[in-house]
């Protein structure tokens, strides 16, 4: 079974301030995605970043970044730049990928983060 | 254009009732899902559905029980509620990864229920 492990329950940043955010998961799956949501206030699922594991560049989406590391099992993701709307729970989750169909999600427990101006 | 909805988003019951959540995707995705969050923000896959056909059931209790009408819906049915089931119960959905190189889920807004 995949465990996925988030070890900051919390973390708090300055506004404009870089912050990362750690992962680790463990699989006997070679191939599998894993993700990084987002849930602020609002509690709407919003997803942040993608990456495929079989791709070994880091995945980027605007300010966020993600530190791949497949030997290690570890997936954290980076925040720049952080702005008071980044405020959210942030939870890593892992999907192994399978030849048809798709698979559920594995949640971390997750991060609160904080921006603070 | 909301691609996935569920109704209503709010829900309070006392215990012993039962109660549905419906869920609707308009987005043509062969797979949809429930999952619970739990008062500690934990989530957790609860049924998972393809082309209306049941293909995950983790260890739920048998009160909770999904139907599937048609491709797009996904209704969550829960008998004899106790206390333990307040909770956000989330629904999703994603594309046949055959027919698609990515995979996302995308998640419906939440049901908070709240059983008293």
């Amino acid at each position: 079974a995949q465990t996925v492990t988030q070890s900051q329950p919390e973390m708090s940043v300055q506004e404009a301030e870089t912050v990362t955010l750690s992962c680790t998961y463990d699989t006997s799956e070679s191939n599998y995605y894993l993700f990084w949501y987002k849930q602020p206030p609002s509690r709407q699922m919003i997803l942040v970043i993608r990456q495929e594991a079989y791709k070994q560049q880091n995945a980027t989406e605007n300010r966020f970044s993600v530190n791949f590391q497949k030997a290690a099992k570890s997936f954290s993701l980076k925040i720049s730049d952080s702005q008071l709307g980044d405020t959210a729970m942030y939870f890593c989750a892992f999907a192994y990928r399978q030849y048809s169909g798709n698979t559920p999600l594995v949640f971390g427990k997750g991060t609160r983060l904080s921006v603070i101006a | 254009d909301t691609a996935v909805s569920q109704t209503p988003k709010y829900l309070v019951t006392q215990m012993g009732n039962d109660k549905s959540i419906k869920c609707e995707q308009n987005l043509g995705h062969d797979t949809m899902y429930w999952y619970k969050q739990d008062s500690k923000k934990f989530l957790k896959i609860m049924f998972s559905y393809n082309n209306k056909e049941l293909i995950i059931n983790e260890t739920v209790p048998n009160r909770f029980s999904p139907k599937s009408p048609d491709k797009a819906h996904l209704n969550l049915h829960i008998n004899s509620l106790e206390l333990g089931d307040s909770a956000v119960y989330f629904c999703a959905s994603s594309q046949d990864r055959v027919r698609g190189e990515s995979y996302e889920q995308y998640f419906g807004p939440g049901t908070r229920l709240t059983v008293t």
